[in-house]
């Protein structure tokens, strides 16, 4: 697409669900990137794709976090167990491939919209 | 670790007028720095993207700095208008081998007021 796409915008839980976020990026970003902001604060990363595999996952708060990307395109962030805390906005991007000798390759991230995500 | 702060936290200011924003960073080690704007309940849209070999960037109204040895950038922006309200986001890459993990400072919420 010509963006990055995030579904959905808003979700609403009650303490204890599970929740899936999905995100798509823009065509031909081989590069993915989860985000997590709080109110007033800036972005915090989550997780780097490249391909279908996880390349970083570092800032994964804990293992109730979960994110896949089973065909290198669409990723899928996954929140079991949902507690208060969880609540935030969590921001997805997409970029070229680090290793992309393109010479539009600047390490630009893209972002998409957003899905808010409050746990009652 | 990385570490970015932004002032001001907050800046009103009335159309017209021209403004800097600043960003510093602890590590001076940085493969890019990037700014961003975010409207109230929306993502973030990229505005300026220096490499770390670069001095400076421009675009229409917008002109970003980066001083790498000081650990600073600065995000200027000139004949404000009230559609310039936004929050803006400084982010920075600290290295080829954390391609895409940016740090981000907390930002500066710019009020332009006609």
């Amino acid at each position: 697409g010509a963006g990055v796409s995030q579904t959905p915008s808003n979700k609403v839980t009650e303490k204890g669900k599970y929740v899936e976020l999905r995100c798509d990026p823009i065509s031909g970003h081989t590069a993915l990137y989860w985000y997590r902001q709080s109110l007033g604060q800036g972005p915090e990363f989550l997780i780097y794709f490249q391909g279908t595999g996880a390349a970083d996952d570092s800032g994964l708060p804990n293992d109730r976090f979960f994110a896949v990307r089973p065909e290198g395109s669409v990723s899928t962030l996954k929140i079991q167990r949902t507690e208060r805390g969880d609540s935030a906005v969590y921001l997805c991007a997409s970029s070229l491939s680090r290793g992309s000798s393109s010479v539009l390759n600047t390490g630009e991230l893209f972002f998409g919209e957003g899905s808010r995500l409050t746990v009652l | 670790k990385q570490e970015v702060t932004q002032i001001p936290a907050a800046l009103s200011v009335p159309e017209g007028e021209n403004l800097v924003l600043n960003c510093s960073f602890t590590d001076s080690a940085i493969y890019n720095l990037q700014w961003f704007r975010q409207d109230p309940g929306k993502g973030l849209t990229s505005l300026l993207l220096i490499q770390s070999s670069q001095r400076e960037q421009t675009s229409g109204r917008l002109n970003a700095s980066l001083d790498k040895s000081s650990g600073r950038s600065t995000l200027y922006i000139a004949a404000s208008q009230p559609g310039d309200s936004a929050t803006y986001l400084c982010a920075v890459c600290s290295g080829w081998t954390s391609y895409g993990k940016l740090t981000f400072g907390q930002g500066t919420i710019l009020t332009v007021h006609p």
